[in-house]
């Protein structure tokens, strides 16, 4: 089992760029979520989708979106890339909320 | 609001020194208190957790010590080695409501050989 992967490992945008990270579990979770960590700030939590078919804002929702688009997958889209958003994002997974939750690696997006 | 709040910031430890991480709670429906352990450039790995019918939960090095009266919680890693360095998370969760794991804002905790 690979767990959670998410794509890509890294990537630089310019301010006005969008792009989508893609984020898979294959460990048949029901709850996927979205966070970031900036230094200091510890995981501060984007988005969530509790189960298939339902997505929620988290604590900093703003310049994202997200789409649960199978059981297995969870995307996060940012439309219009800022500085502010350079960070490192992280995806994770769990039977269901509250419960136990199995992060991937991680995508390091530099905005410039 | 920060749910939980974790101190200290960061830790250094001598090589088979005890490493204590604390975190404190409000939310009194809180029942699931995990630990996270995360490396440079990993995603954060679930280390221990443990729940309030009991005061203390041990696996090998590490120790979770739990005060519901004070509504505190604390990780000992017991015998530290350097590759125990790492960023440690506390969490707190309600598992029988729709809430989400709240995280701590992390100790970045460094064993000096």
């Amino acid at each position: 089992n690979a767990g959670v992967t998410q794509t890509p490992k890294f990537q630089v945008l310019k301010t006005g760029q969008s792009m989508t990270l893609q984020c898979a579990q294959d460990m048949n979770h029901n709850s996927m979520y979205w966070y970031r960590q900036d230094p200091g700030m510890g995981l501060r939590l984007i988005y969530y989708s509790a189960s298939e078919g339902t997505t929620d804002k988290g604590e900093v929702p703003n310049g994202y979106n997200v789409s649960r688009l199978n059981k297995r997958e969870f995307s996060l889209r940012l439309e219009s890339a800022a500085p502010s958003q350079t960070s490192v994002y992280f995806c994770a997974s769990g039977n269901r909320q509250g419960d136990t939750q199995y992060f991937g690696p991680g995508t390091r997006l530099t905005v410039l | 609001q920060q749910q939980v709040k974790q101190s200290p910031q960061s830790l250094i430890v001598q090589k088979g020194g005890i490493s204590i991480i604390n975190c404190a709670y409000e939310n009194t429906a809180f029942d699931y208190f995990p630990w996270y352990q995360q490396f440079p450039g990993k995603g954060p790995a679930l280390l221990i957790a443990i729940r309030p019918d009991v005061s203390e939960k041990k696996e090998g090095r590490f120790t979770i010590s739990f005060n519901k009266s004070a509504k505190q919680f604390s990780l000992h890693i017991m015998d530290s080695q350097p590759g125990d360095s790492a960023t440690y998370f506390c969490a707190a969760s309600s598992q029988t409501g729709a809430n989400n794991l709240f995280f701590g804002t992390g100790t970045r905790l460094t064993v000096i050989p």
